[in-house]
């Protein structure tokens, strides 16, 4: 079965530090990966995603990801975190290939960015 | 602009009372989906739908039901049914074939029964 792991509710980081929020998946076939963000009372914004290519994805606001196939692995960085980056997080995965083309989402990690 | 547009932004639900969100886009998206979100809480699927006149049930189905004559309209309805509708429900689009672009969400509609 499809998954989607986001082991961390909350990550905590004083702002300057850098981040990572962490996400795990399995899928069969290989994956389509996708970072989200919520800001409160939001719809969901795309932040970046992973198709082929290069493991390591820039996306919007400084926000970096990178693939790891052998740790099945997809981990959401950023160097130097702003207060502004506190928000909740959504780690999704698609398998190309599968029976269905809908994304499969993590519970969301709330990222608390303290000035 | 393209995009995703919910409406209302807050809803408020008497006991009882059958109520339609709406959910329009312009993307010429091919699927659309609805999400329930509590506080606190990730996306739970509700319904979603890949075609027009077709839908499929999600996770959370119960008390809910969905329309898609149009390819730009997927409205829901939470019935009386559903007990305990007071929830932040999203409404999202894709292309369908592959989906490499991910999904586009709208800003979502706060439900809250009084």
């Amino acid at each position: 079965a499809q998954s989607v792991a986001q082991p961390e509710d909350q990550v905590n980081v004083a702002e300057g530090n850098p981040l990572t929020v962490k996400c795990t998946y399995s899928v069969s076939g290989n994956p389509y990966l996708f970072w989200y963000v919520q800001y409160p009372n939001r719809g969901l914004q795309f932040l970046l995603k992973y198709i082929t290519g290069d493991n390591l994805v820039k996306g919007s606001y400084g926000f970096e990801a990178e693939f790891n196939k052998s740790q099945t692995s997809f981990h959401l960085k950023k160097p130097s975190a702003l207060v502004s980056d506190s928000a909740l997080y959504f780690c999704a995965v698609r398998s190309y290939g599968g029976a269905t083309n809908k994304l499969i989402f993590g519970t969301g990690t709330l990222l608390a960015v303290q000035p | 602009d393209g995009g995703i547009t919910q409406s209302p932004k807050y809803l408020f639900r008497k006991e009882g009372q059958n109520v339609t969100l709406s959910c329009e886009q312009n993307l010429n998206h091919d699927a659309m989906y609805w999400y329930r979100q509590d506080p606190g809480q990730g996306l739970r699927l509700i319904y979603y739908s890949q075609i027009v006149n077709d839908f499929q049930k999600g996770d959370i189905a119960e008390g809910y039901s969905v329309s898609r004559e149009k390819k730009e309209s997927f409205p829901l309805t939470v019935t009386s049914a559903q007990k305990n509708p007071t929830a932040f429900y999203l409404c999202a689009s894709s292309i369908l074939q592959q989906n490499v672009y991910g999904y586009t969400f709208g800003s979502g509609t706060r439900l809250t029964v009084v």
